[in-house]
């Protein structure tokens, strides 16, 4: 069944840019069917949406992380991508990435999510 | 954005009991409200998917309703693998948003 992986430094200094890539085996990214994205959880917290990105390209943002944040697909390797700028320690979380399903087209919901990866903000 | 809340914030229960979760919108999202588990260090998992449809593997234990501003996720009789931290999180609109879960504890 599909599967997604999360890679990307777990180490990251302040006012640097955090990188993350997510791998889809099992499956294919350029399904019409889903989208893809990113979902992160700080330490002890509850879980946050980042954003969600199509096989297009086109790609929609929480506005909390104002123009900090871009996410990118690559068909050619079946993954896409994450970059988060400017961060601070603040955003320090595990980051998972998911698949959204739409069910009748209407209902999204993340129905495969990855392990997740600890990203830690610090100098 | 729309603001979820839960309710209780944590539970203890026991084998076999009947438990409800409630989650509140801030503004009505029609029934575009999914449910998940997380458990200790692992990612979550969706169970409940436009409030009452129940996602394939999930057991029928599992049931959701409600519609509008007011859900609910009822487990009929909670065996030893669900004690865990449940999460409501609608797609009426974005930014999709996560209530802050309920943590269902062993008595």
């Amino acid at each position: 069944q599909l599967q997604l992986q999360e890679s990307g430094p777990g180490l990251v200094k302040p006012s640097e840019t955090l990188s993350l890539t997510c791998t889809v085996s099992g499956g294919s990214i350029s399904s019409s069917s889903y989208y893809w994205g990113w979902i992160r959880q700080p330490p002890g917290k509850g879980l946050e949406w980042m954003g969600s990105v199509y096989y297009s390209g086109t790609a929609f943002y929480n506005p909390s992380l104002k123009s900090r944040v871009t996410m990118s697909v690559d068909t050619s390797k079946n993954q896409f991508s994450l970059k988060l700028t400017s961060v601070t320690a603040a955003d320090t979380a595990v980051f998972y990435c998911v698949r959204v399903a739409a069910y009748q087209l209407l209902y999204y919901y993340m129905d495969v999510w990855g392990k997740g990866t600890t990203v830690t903000v610090s100098s | 954005d729309i603001q979820m809340t839960q309710s209780p914030s944590s539970l203890s229960a026991s084998v076999g009991d009947r438990v409800t979760i409630t989650c509140r919108a801030s503004q009505s999202i029609s029934n575009y409200l999914n449910w998940y588990q997380q458990k200790p260090g692992k990612a979550p998992k969706v169970l409940m998917y436009a409030a009452s449809s129940l996602q394939r593997g999930v057991p029928s234990r599992f049931s959701g309703s409600g519609s509008g501003t007011d859900f609910t996720l009822t487990i009929s009789s909670l065996q030893p693998e669900d004690f865990a931290t449940y999460y409501c999180q609608q797609s009426h609109s974005t930014p999709y948003t996560f209530g802050p879960g309920t943590k269902l504890q062993i008595k």
